[in-house]
């Protein structure tokens, strides 16, 4: 069974106070693995996906990167804006590989 | 144009009834999905369509029943409705199985 685990559970950053964020997964075969941004009261917003150990996606101030075991959301010098609940997502290539399976999220917030 | 549409966004209701939350999609995606977001804010996996077929689906009570009338729609009844049945409900679509899911706005259910 595929098995997400995100750490922290919760992170308060000063405006501007670089860090990251983890993602440990286990899979069977990994088809790729997907970060998510979701604010309050709406569906989770699609940011990156990654498909192999080394792979590294950016937008804007976000970063995500890849290994064999985990995955890290760079957050540089971060905004108020940038406050959210970000989920980590694994695709397998195993029985149900329509499926994404998600983390419990790391809840984001940004202080000015 | 809202990409993945639900409707509606609030669901209040008395234990026993039965109820649907509609799904629509215009993104000529060919997979949709339903998942249950919990009050721990944990996503997870209830059922998908693909071409009009269910593909997966997952230790869901057989009280939930999807229903697709085309590939755009993916509609969800559930019958003799429990308190434990209280969450949002997500729906979201994807092209093939390896790409980022596309989320709705979810549904908030509340069973009293």
């Amino acid at each position: 069974e595929d098995q997400v685990t995100q750490s922290p559970e919760a992170l308060r950053l000063q405006e501007g106070e670089s860090s990251s964020l983890n993602c440990s997964y286990t899979v069977s075969g990994l088809r790729g693995l997907f970060w998510y941004r979701q604010d309050p009261g709406k569906g989770p917003e699609f940011l990156f996906t990654l498909y192999s150990a080394g792979e590294e996606k950016e937008k804007e101030r976000l970063k995500a990167t890849l290994t064999k075991k985990e995955s890290f959301l760079h957050i540089t010098a971060p905004k108020p804006e940038d406050s959210a609940t970000y989920l980590c997502a694994v695709q397998g290539t195993g029985a149900g590989s329509y499926q994404l399976t998600f983390g419990k999220g790391t809840k984001l917030s940004v202080i000015p | 144009d809202t990409a993945v549409s639900q409707t509606p966004k609030y669901l209040v209701t008395q234990m026993g009834n039965d109820k649907s939350i509609k799904c629509e999609q215009n993104l000529g995606h060919d997979t949709m999905y339903w998942y249950k977001q919990d009050s721990k804010k944990f996503l997870k996996i209830m059922f998908s369509y693909n071409n009009k077929e269910l593909i997966i689906n997952e230790t869901v009570p057989n009280r939930f029943s999807p229903k697709s009338p085309d590939k755009a729609h993916l509609n969800l009844h559930i019958n003799s409705l429990e308190l434990g049945d209280s969450a949002v409900y997500f729906c979201a679509s994807s092209q093939g199985n390896n790409y980022g899911y596309t989320f709705g706005s979810g549904t908030r259910l509340t069973v009293v």
